[in-house]
């Protein structure tokens, strides 16, 4: 079944670090691009971070530059994301994401995990 | 940064009934790199429409994308129970990406 399960979300204090981890199956994980996109609760989505498939191109919102890291493990099909010195304002939902043939458009979501930030 | 202005906020609409929803960009988006999303309570979002006006994978024909420059909109012919949800529209033309603040369309 081709399918992206988040993982790694939970409460931690303003200040504290944490790391989110995507597990992809059923398709070849090297092929495409990968995104992290988040959503405060109640309100719309935001794009957090994109790295392409050889990890040539990496981009970050200006919310999280200098404070998140977007990582990819070809050969464990897996997306990960270090968060560092997390916010209130980083509370939300935070999905990972497929490209879609090549663009950054995304075909394929998780169900996502929750980051809370509060102390 | 393109800022991406969805209208209206909400839609009340009846099943059959044709909708209509707006997406506006503050400068042209590169190459109609426009996207279109449904999502619905407690899921992630799925993806309709990419290039402006290609549906994707699986998604029925009453769903159509148009525009370009800086004009885009997403046409629902005949609402069916299951599309009454939230619609994003995202530009991937350019970084930073962006979301549209979304349009909620309500069961009338």
């Amino acid at each position: 079944e081709v399918q992206l399960v988040e993982s790694g979300g939970g409460l931690v204090k303003p200040g504290g670090s944490l790391r989110l981890s995507c597990a992809a199956s059923g398709f070849t994980f090297s092929s495409y691009s990968m995104n992290w996109v988040r959503q405060a609760p109640g309100k719309g989505l935001e794009w957090v971070s994109s790295i392409s498939s050889s990890t040539s191109y990496i981009y970050y919102a200006d919310s999280v530059t200098g404070r998140f890291t977007i990582s990819r493990d070809n050969a464990k099909n897996s997306l990960y994301l270090q968060m560092n010195s997390l916010r209130a304002e980083d509370t939300a939902v935070y999905y990972c994401a497929r490209g879609s043939g090549g663009d950054y458009n995304f075909d394929l979501w998780g169900r996502g995990t929750l980051v809370t930030v509060s102390s | 940064e393109i800022v991406l202005t969805q209208s209206p906020g909400a839609l009340s609409l009846s099943p059959g009934e044709r909708a209509t929803l707006s997406c506006r960009a503050s400068q042209s988006v590169t190459s109609s790199y426009l996207a279109w999303y449904q999502q619905k309570p407690g899921q992630a979002p799925r993806l309709l429409i990419y290039g402006a006006s290609s549906r994707a994978t699986g998604i029925p024909d009453r769903f159509s994308g148009s525009g370009s420059g800086t004009d885009f909109t997403l046409t629902i012919s005949r609402l069916e129970p299951e599309d009454f949800a939230v619609y994003y529209c995202q530009q991937y033309g350019s970084s930073p990406l962006t979301f549209g603040g979304g349009t909620k369309v309500e069961i009338k």
